[in-house]
């Protein structure tokens, strides 16, 4: 079945530690994003990307690097730079075809520092 | 900018009850308007997904309507199951921001509970 996959379900950081989240996906969507979603403020866009090796920062990209090297494949780094980064992360991607379609979205990652 | 609403922000109905949840959006120029539901702790399912041009969806026991002009959505669901409790959220895909980039801007959601 095609869909989204991230990777790990949970995650934990140390202050001043980078870490990496994974996210994959099946679908040939070309355009990929990252979100943040925090109790009481909806989600917030972070990084999208929509062609592979071009990326674009979202409304809240500080503190956080993208990659896009493979179509199927949008990491997102959470560097130390940011200064309160537990949260819980969803991935998602479309098609750009046309203006027709939906999102799919990943399972999630949440993110603790400890 | 586009600014969507979703009321109530939480709603606890008894089992078996239709209920309807409110989205609703600023800025008319829309391509199309999505729902989904997420259970605590878990990602976005999608549940609806209507375009710009269409009035209304259905799937199942979920119908939902979209009023472009008025910027309205609702999601009606039927005879409601306790399986139906999780947030609900809604989302409409916007016009071009920045990069020819299509912008999506969600609502906080509504949680709902239904109790058996």
């Amino acid at each position: 079945d095609g869909g989204i996959t991230q990777s790990p379900k949970y995650l934990f950081r140390k202050e001043g530690q980078n870490v990496t989240l994974s996210c994959e996906q099946n679908l040939n969507h070309d355009a990929m994003y990252w979100y943040r979603q925090d109790p009481g403020q909806g989600l917030r866009l972070i990084y999208y990307s929509q062609i592979v090796n071009d990326f674009q920062k979202g409304d809240i990209a500080e503190g956080y690097s993208v990659s896009r090297e493979k179509k199927e494949s949008f990491p997102l780094t959470v560097t130390s730079a940011q200064k309160n980064p537990t949260a819980f992360y969803l991935c998602a991607s479309t098609s750009t075809s046309t203006a027709n379609y939906g999102y799919t979205f990943g399972s999630g990652t949440r993110l603790t520092v400890v | 900018k586009q600014e969507v609403t979703q009321i109530p922000a939480a709603l606890s109905v008894p089992e078996g009850e239709n209920l309807v949840l409110n989205c609703s959006f600023t800025d008319s120029a829309i391509y199309n308007l999505q729902w989904f539901r997420q259970d605590p702790g878990k990602g976005l399912t999608s549940l609806l997904l209507i375009q710009s041009s269409q009035r209304e969806q259905t799937s199942g026991r979920l119908n939902a309507s979209l009023d472009k002009s008025s910027g309205r959505s609702t999601l009606y669901i039927a005879a409601s199951q306790p399986g139906d409790s999780a947030t609900y959220l809604c989302a409409v895909k916007g016009g071009y921001s920045g990069g020819s980039n299509y912008k999506l801007t969600f609502g906080k959601g509504t949680l709902l509970t239904v109790n058996p």
